[in-house]
C-alpha cells in the first residue's frame, strides 16, 4: 500500500520570499514521486517528478524538490516566489512495482501576498 | 485547442437525476481516469481504464459507472445523483510506460 501526507493545508508567504511545501510518503517498495500544480479554475499539470537517479529534481517555473529516502520525504522548494505561484499544489506517490495509479495528497494551498 | 476536454464544465442537477460527464482526448493516450476533488480531501480515484476493453474500480466507485466508448472517450455516469456527489470532477490521461498524467479542466457538479 502507498500513501502520501502533505503536512500543511495552507502556506501563506510574501512575494520574493522562499517557500517549502512538505510531502511525506509511505510505501513498502520503491516509489515514483510527483508534484502537480493546480492554478485557479484549471486542471492539474505536472510540476516535476522523481523516477530514479539524482535525488534533486528541477521542474518548471523555478521549482525543485529533493527525494530523501531515509526521511521518506519529497519536499518542494522555490527560492523566491511570485504572485503567479499562488495555486494548489499536490504531491503524489506511485509504487514502482505495483499499480500504475498514483495516490494524491490532500493538497497545499500556496498563497503569495504582495 | 486543449488535449483533454470535459463537458459540461458546470452542471447543476437535482437529487435522483441521472447525469453523464464526458471526457475526450486528442493525445492518443491509452489510459484514462476519473477523479473527484473535494476541499481538503485532494483527488480521489473513481474509475480508470487502461484500454478500451479494460475498466477498473478506484477508491470511491460506489454510485458511479463509466463507459469507454473509444480510445479517446471516457464517460462518467451518476445513475441517481445525491448531494454528497457535489464536487469537482477531473478526467486524466496517460500513456503506458510513462508516468505523467494529463488532466482536463474539470467539471463542477452541484447536486441539489
Amino acid at each position: 500500500a502507498q500513501s502520501v501526507t502533505q503536512l500543511d493545508s495552507q502556506v501563506p508567504v510574501f512575494e520574493e520570499a522562499p517557500v517549502e511545501l512538505r510531502c511525506n510518503y509511505s510505501s513498502s517498495v520503491s516509489v515514483y514521486l510527483f508534484w502537480y500544480v493546480q492554478y485557479p479554475n484549471q486542471g492539474l499539470q505536472l510540476l516535476l517528478k522523481y523516477l530514479s537517479g539524482s535525488t534533486l529534481v528541477k521542474g518548471i517555473n523555478g521549482f525543485e524538490a529533493e527525494f530523501n529516502k531515509s526521511q521518506t520525504s519529497f519536499h518542494l522548494r522555490k527560492p523566491s516566489v511570485h504572485i503567479s505561484d499562488t495555486a494548489e499544489y499536490f504531491c503524489a506517490v506511485r509504487s514502482a512495482g505495483g499499480s500504475y495509479i498514483p495516490t494524491f495528497g490532500r493538497g497545499t494551498s500556496l498563497i503569495v501576498h504582495p | 485547442d486543449a488535449d483533454v476536454t470535459q463537458t459540461p464544465r458546470n452542471r447543476i442537477t437535482k437529487t435522483g437525476k441521472r447525469i453523464m460527464l464526458e471526457c475526450s482526448q486528442t493525445k492518443g493516450h491509452d489510459r484514462m481516469y476519473w477523479y473527484r476533488q473535494d476541499p481538503g480531501l485532494g483527488l480521489r480515484l473513481i474509475y480508470y481504464s487502461f484500454d478500451v476493453k479494460d475498466i477498473n474500480k478506484g477508491e470511491i466507485s460506489d454510485g458511479y459507472s463509466v463507459s469507454r466508448q473509444a480510445q479517446a472517450k471516457f464517460s462518467l455516469s451518476l445513475e441517481s445523483a445525491i448531494p454528497n456527489q457535489t464536487a469537482l470532477y477531473f478526467c486524466a490521461t496517460s500513456v503506458s510506460g510513462q508516468e505523467t498524467q494529463y488532466f482536463g479542466p474539470g467539471t463542477r457538479l452541484l447536486v441539489l
